[in-house]
């Protein structure tokens, strides 16, 4: 299988915890994002990178949310001391810009369902 | 911002043909149309993509008017199995606006009965 993958699929824990996700995008994309969706809700723009460089921030995402992609290919998304308001799933897609094409075509993973308790 | 706004929801049935319409009134000269569907507890799967005019592609058309102000995503001959959110997405190649042109908006339910 050679599209995005998430780790964990599914994620529960206390309030207060800290926890990790990781994704890996389609091997030849430059680019990552990160989203948040909850129910109803399309998902919501959190985070993107271009190869390891994070470009930008969402800025309606709290200073517990950290992203990284040390070496442009996986990324990490770390949310610190969760809250019950955190509990969404969490969304990574990859993309291959080719500057001046046409906008970016996004291929998303499964994502990771967190549940805060 | 380039917002978009579509119906909530739609149904329809088997072998029929659906139309969602979007509306993107502040649309900037640089951007395209995304259209993605997604499926309960899956992440959004690309469908089609367009800057003017009409586009096909093996599984919907996208319908574009001069104005570019709105589209039209078109899937013929619907099954049970199309039954999911669509969403359309404006943005550009280079993100201009920010991410937050990436945010998704509420999408179309579609239904599709026998």
């Amino acid at each position: 299988d050679t599209g995005v993958s998430q780790d964990p699929r599914h994620k529960i824990t206390k309030r207060g915890q800290n926890v990790t996700f990781r994704c890996d995008p389609i091997s030849e994309h430059n680019r990552l994002y990160w989203y948040r969706q909850t129910l109803g809700q399309g998902p919501e723009f959190l985070t993107y990178f271009q190869n390891e460089a994070q470009l930008e921030k969402s800025r309606l995402l709290s200073d517990r949310f950290s992203a990284e992609r040390p070496k442009g290919s996986f990324s990490t998304l770390e949310i610190q001391r969760t809250e019950q308001g955190d509990s969404a799933m969490y969304l990574c897609a990859s993309s291959l810009s080719i500057s001046g094409g046409a906008a970016d075509t996004q291929y998303f993973g499964p994502g990771t369902r967190l549940t805060v308790l | 911002l380039a917002k978009t706004t579509q119906p909530i929801s739609m149904d329809s049935y088997e072998g029929q043909e659906v139309n969602i319409t979007c509306s993107h009134n502040n649309i900037a000269t640089n951007d395209y149309i995304t259209w993605y569907q997604q499926f309960p507890s899956q992440g959004p799967r690309f469908i089609i993509q367009g800057y003017k005019t009409k586009v096909t592609n093996e599984v919907a058309s996208l319908f574009i008017p001069a104005d570019r102000k709105s589209s039209t995503l078109s899937l013929p001959r619907v099954s049970l199995s199309d039954t999911a959110v669509y969403y359309c997405l404006v943005g550009d190649p280079y993100i201009t606006g920010g991410g937050n042109k990436l945010t998704f908006g509420t999408g179309t339910q579609l239904k599709v009965e026998l």
